[in-house]
C-alpha cells in the first residue's frame, strides 16, 4: 500500500501561514493526494486534494512537488479554529486502483495554533 | 443535508455481548468504510465496501464483521466484543468512480465504544 509520512506535530501563531509537509515517495501515477483534518471531538473532514498541479480552495492550498513524491498543505492565515490533526493520504483515481478501497491514514500531524 | 449517521454515539458493554454499530449515508455513495481510532495509532481501516454485497478487509479486521445488503447502510458487527476493541469508531463514505465526484470521504461523527 502506498504510504505517507508526516511530522508528528507542528506549531504556528495565529494569522501566520502554516506549511504542513507530507512525503509519499511510493506514490503511483493514478494516486490522488488527499488531505483531511480532524477537529477535537469530531470526525475527519475533507480539506483538499490534487493530482499534479497546485490546487486552491476556500480552506487551503495544496502544493505538489514536480516528482509528486511530496506535497505541502498551506493554510494561508492560521486561526485558532485550524488547530486539528491533519492527515495526508493517497487514493487511486478510480475504483480499479489498488489504493482506492484500502486506505492508510497514519497518525497525521497535530497542529497547534498559538494566539 | 448530506450526512453519514452512526449509532449509537456512545456505548458501554461487557465482554462477549454481541453488538452492532450502524452506519447510514444519504448521498447514494457506493463506497463505505469503517475505521477505529486509538491514542497514538491514528485512524486504522477495519473493513470497506466498494458496493452492495462487496466487502473487503482493511488493516485491522480481526474481531469484526460487516455486511452491505443495501447501498445506504454498512453496519459494523462485533460478535464477541473484547476489551481491546474499546475504541472510537468512524464510518465514512464516498462515490466509487472519480467521474462521479472527487472521491472525497465523508465521515460520521464517531461512536465511542467501551468494552468492560
Amino acid at each position: 500500500d502506498a504510504k505517507t509520512t508526516q511530522p508528528n506535530s507542528m506549531e504556528s501563531n495565529e494569522e501566520e501561514p502554516v506549511h504542513l509537509p507530507c512525503n509519499h515517495s511510493t506514490i503511483s501515477g493514478t494516486d490522488y493526494i488527499h488531505w483531511y483534518r480532524q477537529l477535537p471531538s469530531q470526525g475527519p473532514e475533507y480539506v483538499i486534494h490534487g493530482l499534479t498541479s497546485n490546487v486552491n480552495n476556500r480552506m487551503a492550498s495544496l502544493a505538489i512537488a514536480e516528482d509528486r513524491k511530496s506535497s505541502t498543505l498551506i493554510l494561508h492565515r492560521a486561526t485558532l479554529r485550524d488547530a486539528a490533526v491533519y492527515y495526508c493520504i493517497l487514493r487511486a483515481s478510480n475504483a480499479g486502483g489498488t489504493s482506492y478501497g484500502k486506505l492508510t491514514f497514519g497518525q497525521g500531524t497535530i497542529l497547534t495554533v498559538h494566539p | 443535508e448530506a450526512q453519514v449517521t452512526q449509532n449509537p454515539r456512545y456505548l458501554i458493554t461487557v465482554t462477549g455481548k454481541k453488538l452492532t454499530v450502524t452506519c447510514s449515508q444519504n448521498m447514494n455513495h457506493e463506497y463505505m468504510s469503517w475505521y477505529r481510532q486509538d491514542p497514538g495509532l491514528g485512524l486504522r481501516q477495519i473493513y470497506y465496501s466498494m458496493n452492495v454485497e462487496v466487502t473487503d478487509k482493511g488493516d485491522v479486521p480481526e474481531g469484526y464483521k460487516v455486511s452491505r445488503k443495501e447501498k445506504r447502510n454498512f453496519p459494523l458487527i462485533l460478535e464477541s466484543p473484547s476489551p481491546n476493541q474499546t475504541s472510537l469508531y468512524f464510518c465514512a463514505s464516498s462515490y466509487r468512480a472519480r467521474n462521479r465526484g472527487t472521491g472525497e470521504l465523508f465521515f460520521g461523527e464517531g461512536s465511542r465504544l467501551t468494552v468492560l
